[in-house]
């Protein structure tokens, strides 16, 4: 199985800050990564697919990049709506893993 | 836009088995695959397996090809996910998602709202 594994765990930021969130596959997945946002009691949400295509509805603020086995989200200008919990997917190949989770939290 | 309605939460027994449903709201699920994640208090989300509802394919995950089985309704509007021999560690909020598939990439969009299925004696 492909492990993903992303960092920071925890991050903790201001409305306005720029912010960047890792996420690293064990093996190459070429541009088959995908980023979900998940608030408290909520189902996961797609921002990001195929790395770097913003989802429809999605604020431009969110962008992605990456390809083979590194990956990054940015969120250009955090809002208050922003602060959630964000995990990369591989669909490169079955099972599909995800990362643990990257909890972005107020300062 | 299609939405995805699952059915309530459910509190279960060690060594039942619990079935949750996912339904297309407004319609069917056409030709879409249908895929299950799992997410356990404080794990990653795990995805388990996944239907096309019109050819009825199945894939499951290896972790849990022995216990899960994935079903349509005859009218393809309803999916549904057995889980049998449950254990305390199933105890997790059961999500259903729409598997996106384009000629170059794969996706989860929609989401269900997600079905809590608790595992105690």
């Amino acid at each position: 199985d492909i492990l993903m594994t992303q960092s920071p765990s925890s991050l903790s930021a201001s409305v306005g800050d720029r912010v960047t969130i890792t996420c690293r596959a064990s093996q190459t997945i070429s541009s088959y990564l995908n980023w979900y946002q998940q608030k408290p009691g909520k189902a996961p949400k797609l921002l990001i697919y195929a790395a770097s295509s913003l989802q429809s509805g999605v604020p431009s603020t969110f962008s992605g990049s990456g390809s083979g086995t590194d990956f990054t989200l940015t969120i250009s200008s955090l809002q208050p709506e922003d602060f959630a919990t964000y995990y990369c997917q591989q669909s490169s190949s079955s099972p599909y893993t995800f990362g643990q989770g990257t909890k972005l939290e107020i300062k | 836009q299609v939405q995805l309605v699952q059915s309530g939460a459910e509190v279960k027994k060690p060594g039942s088995s619990v079935k949750v449903s996912c339904k297309a709201s407004g319609g069917t699920f056409d030709s879409y695959a249908i895929a299950w994640v799992r997410q356990a208090p404080g794990q990653r989300l795990e995805w388990m397996g996944g239907i096309i509802p019109l050819f009825q394919t199945t894939n499951y995950a290896q972790n849990f090809q022995d216990r899960v089985t994935i079903t349509t309704d005859e009218f393809m509007s309803t999916v549904y996910m057995e889980l049998t021999s449950l254990r305390s560690e199933d105890t997790a909020v059961y999500y259903c998602a729409r598997h996106m598939t384009t000629v170059t990439t794969t996706w989860f969009d929609p989401w269900g709202q997600g079905t809590l299925v608790t595992v105690s004696s």
